[in-house]
């Protein structure tokens, strides 16, 4: 089974300060992880993923997360938000590779940028 | 014209209605499949389909029903819709050969109203 839990339904910062959006997940085979951005009345794009090698990743926008499998975290990161970053972030993790498919969602975290 | 084209975008209808959702793709993409999204949920998966012939259910299947009429093409329908079934659906597409877990591309999503 897997899971993924986002902590935090909604973050708020202010332009140019540092955006941390948390990821926790379970999975009882090595996991890729994912983050997708949906912005209003949009749907979801991804922004970056994980599946095996280097553990920080580097997404668009200036994104990027790092995998601790020893915390089971993949926390997203940005050093300096901007109003345009203003959206939904969904976490998703997969159990590895092979054939078969499942991704599973967080609840997403809505990110508000303040002036 | 966009990647991921779903029809309608919005749409009002009563308790007991059959009504279909719509989806094509331009991408040449083998994967595709059935989300919906409720406030402070996530997404969770309604059908998936591999290719033409192969159709699969998902988290949340009870109550609807898919046809792949091409590779392009994929619809998801309510027999008699309910409104419990009030909610955004979104239809995505991925790739098998160059990562079929990651959804690709993402329709701008059809708000379903049911009454």
């Amino acid at each position: 089974a897997q899971s993924v839990t986002q902590l935090g339904s909604h973050v708020s910062v202010s332009e140019g300060a540092l955006v941390l959006l948390r990821c926790n997940y379970s999975s009882s085979v090595p996991p890729y992880l994912f983050w997708y951005v949906q912005y209003p009345n949009q749907g979801l794009q991804l922004l970056l993923k994980y599946t095996t090698g280097a553990t920080l990743v580097k997404g668009i926008n200036g994104f990027e997360a790092e995998f601790k499998k020893s915390e089971t975290s993949f926390h997203l990161t940005k050093p300096s938000a901007h109003m345009s970053d203003a959206a939904e972030y969904f976490c998703a993790v997969r159990a590895g590779g092979g054939s078969n498919y499942k991704l599973t969602f967080g609840k997403g975290t809505l990110l508000t940028v303040n002036p | 014209d966009a990647d991921v084209t779903q029809t309608p975008r919005n749409r009002i209808t009563k308790t007991g209605k059959r009504i279909m959702l719509e989806c094509s793709q331009t991408k040449g993409h083998d994967r595709m499949y059935w989300y919906r999204q409720d406030p402070g949920l996530g997404l969770q998966l309604i059908y998936y389909s591999f290719d033409v012939k192969d159709i699969n259910k998902g988290e949340i299947s009870d109550g609807y029903s898919v046809s792949r009429q091409a590779q392009a093409k994929f619809s998801l329908s309510l027999e008699s819709a309910i409104p419990n079934q009030t909610a955004l659906y979104f239809c995505a597409t991925s790739d098998s050969r160059t990562g079929g877990s990651i959804l690709a591309f993402f329709g701008q999503g059809t708000r379903l109203t049911v009454v």
